[in-house]
């Protein structure tokens, strides 16, 4: 069965610092990895998705992760953090039994310190 | 489109009373998800439909919760009687099968935010 893990319920950084936001995952197949974002009180938006292919992948908000099968970890980040950014994001793994479900993490809440 | 539309978006009831939450997907999606969010346990996948039919409810805590889609446009979660431990934000999102060499996308709605006093 495939399951993602979040290391850091909570992570702060100073503004303009590097964000880094951690996920591995487990899979017996090739996995889909995802990376969702949530404001306060709104529901979950895409920022990123790896299905094939590079393994950098580039999504909105100047956020990028990067797919290491090695290390079975599909790590977040953006170079220099804003105000903004502070929210929770989950990172998650498509169910590849032939369903169309996402597996989530337990989410990292990401505080931006001004 | 207007995206995932949930409402209520907050509801304030009473134990024992009858709670009807409902989403319309986005048109041409074809998947429908029903996820509960709690600080306790984070994000809880309830049910899913394909094509208006259920095709897992594993998630569904107990008897006392139920979903439907009556078409694919439109579908509610049902809780009778609630409890006060039903408490939570419950989250629609649909998507469209990306296929085996697709990945799909979950579209989110902003999520109703239940309170069970």
């Amino acid at each position: 069965a495939q399951s993602v893990t979040q290391l850091g319920s909570h992570v702060s950084v100073s503004e303009g610092a590097l964000v880094l936001l951690r996920c591995n995952y487990s899979s017996s197949v090739p996995p889909y990895l995802f990376w969702y974002v949530q404001y306060p009180n709104q529901g979950l938006q895409l920022l990123l998705k790896y299905t094939t292919g590079a393994t950098l992948v580039k999504g909105i908000n100047g956020f990028e992760a990067e797919f290491k099968k090695s290390e079975t970890s599909f790590h977040l980040t953006k170079p220099s953090a804003h105000m903004s950014d502070a929210a929770e994001y989950f990172c998650a793994v498509r169910d590849q039994t032939g369903a169309n479900n996402l597996f989530f993490g337990t989410g990292t809440r990401l505080t931006v310190i001004p | 489109d207007a995206g995932v539309i949930q409402s209520p978006r907050h509801e304030v009831t009473e134990m024992g009373q009858e709670v009807t939450l409902r989403c319309k997907p986005i048109s041409g999606h074809d998947y429908l998800f029903w996820y509960r969010q709690t600080m306790m346990r984070g994000l809880e996948l309830l049910i899913y439909f394909n094509n208006n039919v259920p095709i897992d409810d594993s998630g569904m805590p107990e008897d006392r919760f139920s979903a439907k889609m009556p078409n694919a446009s439109f579908s509610t979660l049902k809780i009778q009687p609630s409890e006060p431990r039903d408490s939570a934000v419950y989250f629609c999102a649909s998507s469209l099968f990306g296929g085996s060499s697709g990945a799909n996308v979950l579209t989110f709605g902003a999520g109703s935010r239940l309170t069970v006093l």
